[in-house]
């Protein structure tokens, strides 16, 4: 069964880097979604991204949050400046269009901010 | 806006008992779509159902079942014979359109006993 692939697992940085999560979603999907889940929480949305541009976003998807499609398969989120707060799983999600079943998640990037 | 209510935030059963998994929804549009989806303690996320609006029909899957009540805006899930294997948390979704972004409860973490 296709799959949602996620890198990496787990991502320890120190308050001020820069982090890059990666997503491979499934080849035919053409809707892409991060979503985050702070220890404990519920899972919220973050951005939705769609023929190569952001279709929605979150009041958390702030400046500091940006994503990218950079070569047709990849769809990366980037932090700029991790804070303690940003300590989270990141999941990435896809659909395809008119999809029936829903959305696919990726296994998630436990990220770890020190 | 959206809103996906869990008012369980845990369950203790022993194993073999059923438990049923409240989640009570609010939305102002007419056509949206509820989701369960299961977070085992590894982290990733399950899907379990889909269900659309217009479809109030309950469903079973063997030993899960779900309660649509759009007259109480409500979408129950039900574990049957409950096994160690069902514990985990399991979170409530809505999304107002197919491609639209899910807004998730709270989650309702169950713990089967042995």
């Amino acid at each position: 069964e296709p799959e949602v692939t996620q890198t990496p697992s787990h991502q320890v940085t120190q308050m001020g880097q820069e982090v890059i999560l990666r997503c491979v979603p499934i080849s035919n999907h053409l809707y892409f979604y991060w979503y985050r889940q702070i220890l404990g929480q519920k899972v919220e949305f973050l951005v939705s991204f769609y023929n190569n541009e952001i279709s929605e976003k979150s009041e958390i998807f702030d400046d500091q949050f940006s994503v990218e499609r950079p070569d047709g398969s990849n769809f990366t989120l980037k932090i700029r400046s991790t804070k303690l707060e940003d300590s989270a799983m990141y999941f990435c999600a896809s659909r395809e269009q008119g999809a029936v079943y829903g959305y696919t998640f990726g296994s998630g990037t436990r990220l770890t901010v020190v | 806006a959206q809103k996906v209510t869990q008012a369980q935030t845990e369950i203790s059963v022993v194993e073999k008992e059923d438990v049923t998994l409240d989640c009570v929804y609010e939305t102002r549009d007419t056509t949206y779509y509820l989701f369960w989806y299961k977070q085992p303690p590894s982290g990733e996320l399950v899907f379990l159902i889909r269900r659309n609006s217009f479809d109030e029909q309950n469903e079973i899957s063997g030993r899960y079942s779900w309660n649509f009540q759009k007259s109480t805006s409500s979408f129950n899930f039900t574990i049957t014979a409950s096994q160690v294997v069902d514990s985990a948390v399991y979170f409530c979704a809505l999304s107002i359109t197919a491609g639209n972004k899910l807004t998730f409860g709270g989650g309702t973490r169950v713990l089967v006993k042995p």
